[in-house]
């Protein structure tokens, strides 16, 4: 299963409007980040939070982490048709019991459409 | 520096044949791992290599394999295609092994297995 889940699965705003994404996870994270993709190409790195960090900005970008909620979220404040993409939460999961390997694992993206 | 290549872009082959995608990493970077994303199953974990050694791996058929070379560069083959790994496929690079550091993502392989 994903250890990231996004919501709303899709977002449709005017331009200019603020957009906000969630993100819940499962497990125990070092970090999230949040990624964009536009129309199946490649992925495209936002912002990375860690696990002692509450909120942080990039830009028109901001990310809050709650660790005791096991859940974030992006705001993307004052949006452009140019913002439209799928977009991704994935944490740094760590997947086997010695807690030396870690793999990023992504949920399955909010779809943004911001309309001119 | 330049960023994460991937060849070829685009790939038609038919049921039951092999293929190979290539990645080359950011300069300096000793890690890369593969996702395979699709509209059913979103992004999912490959493989990772580090330092030309495969550290980690998700769960996936043992069709699909991997290899790091001394220049940090990675192919990714999959054998005995089937219409189910119709796909994109995208390898990240990043200076450290795992999730812990940003990884950079080219721009991907398009596979379609007809």
């Amino acid at each position: 299963s994903q250890q990231g889940e996004e919501d709303p699965q899709a977002l449709s705003i005017q331009e200019g409007e603020n957009a906000t994404m969630n993100c819940s996870y499962k497990t125990s994270i070092n970090n999230l980040q949040w990624y964009r993709q536009n129309s199946g190409r490649g992925l495209v790195h936002l912002i990375l939070i860690r696990s002692n960090e509450r909120e942080k900005h990039s830009g028109r970008l901001r990310v809050t982490l709650d660790t005791s909620k096991k859940s974030s979220s992006l705001l993307i404040t004052a949006s452009r048709a140019a913002d439209t993409a799928s977009y991704f939460c994935a944490t740094d999961a760590i997947y086997n019991s010695g807690g030396s390997n870690y793999k990023l694992t992504f949920g399955k993206g909010t779809l943004l459409t911001v309309n001119p | 520096k330049a960023g994460v290549t991937q060849t070829p872009r685009y790939l038609i082959k038919t049921r039951g044949q092999q293929v190979t995608l290539s990645c080359s990493p950011i300069s300096g970077h000793r890690s890369v791992s593969w996702y395979q994303q699709t509209p059913g199953q979103g992004l999912q974990f490959l493989f990772e290599y580090f330092s030309e050694t495969q550290r980690n791996k998700g769960n996936f058929p043992g069709r699909f394999s991997g290899r790091q070379f001394s220049n940090s560069r990675s192919e990714m083959n999959v054998s005995t295609l089937e219409l189910g790994d119709s796909a994109l496929y995208l390898c990240a690079s990043s200076s450290i092994s795992g999730g812990r550091e940003t990884q950079y993502f080219g721009p991907g392989t398009r596979l379609l297995v007809l």
